[in-house]
């Protein structure tokens, strides 16, 4: 099946510094994905949306300059953290459209393993 | 705008049922269903679209009231495996929204022997 492979895991880093984490669809093109992040006992919110070469579309209230979001081809789209603090520590996971080839719209979406990172 | 999910909790007994809601103050073109284990990501149960379809998985299936913009997931004789938190995920009709999920707070279910 379709496969997002996200990496890291997981990151420790520095108050300051940047993370960039990577989500790689395997077995398909992935023209968009979606970025979203997620707090302890929380549900899933939608950060922003990238499209293979154009540039992402941000929800309400997310930073664009904070949260760089790269998506330079059609299986790899990125997510840096820039000057990282601790209120950014959170889960982040990305999530493609499933290809469906029979129907105008997707048939679900794929989420990769997500990235929990701690900003310490 | 986040669809409204309930309950927020439920425990049950392994072969129990539950019911878990979500409902949408918008028109929905279709209602996505995920289970995630603590850690690890969301994993796609189900999607189900404008039309009021039903749909199953082994023994867990939803419907879709396109009219109330409401959709329920039915865990039937529940299994250990079932347990997890489910979220519903809605798309909403606009064109600004297509593909865009909005996720409702979830629903612990614990499964016990």
């Amino acid at each position: 099946g379709a496969v997002v492979s996200q990496h890291p895991s997981w990151v420790i880093c520095k108050s300051g510094t940047s993370v960039k984490i990577e989500c790689r669809s395997l077995d398909f093109q992935a023209t968009t994905m979606f970025w979203y992040r997620q707090f302890p006992k929380q549900s899933l919110m939608l950060m922003a949306t990238s499209n293979e070469g154009s540039k992402a579309t941000y929800e309400q209230g997310v930073e664009k300059d904070k949260f760089l979001i790269n998506h330079a081809s059609l299986t790899l789209s990125t997510l840096t953290v820039t000057s990282a603090h601790p209120e950014d520590s959170s889960f982040y996971i990305c999530s493609a459209p499933l290809p469906l080839y029979d129907l105008p719209h997707p048939y679900g979406y794929t989420f990769g393993s997500g990235t929990r990172l701690t900003v310490v | 705008q986040q669809p409204v999910q309930s309950p927020q909790a439920v425990i049950l007994r392994e072969g129990e049922d539950a019911v878990i809601n979500c409902s949408s103050s918008k028109a929905l073109y279709s209602v996505h269903w995920y289970r995630q284990k603590h850690g690890e990501a969301p994993v796609f149960l189900m999607i189900l679209l404008k039309g009021g379809e039903q749909k199953g998985h082994e023994k867990i299936s939803a419907s879709f009231n396109e009219k109330k913009q409401q959709s329920s997931l039915y865990l039937t004789a529940s299994q250990l495996s079932y347990s997890g938190t489910y979220f519903c995920g809605t798309e909403s009709m606009t064109t600004d929204s297509w593909g865009k999920l909005q996720f409702g707070a979830g629903t612990q279910v614990v499964v016990t022997p």
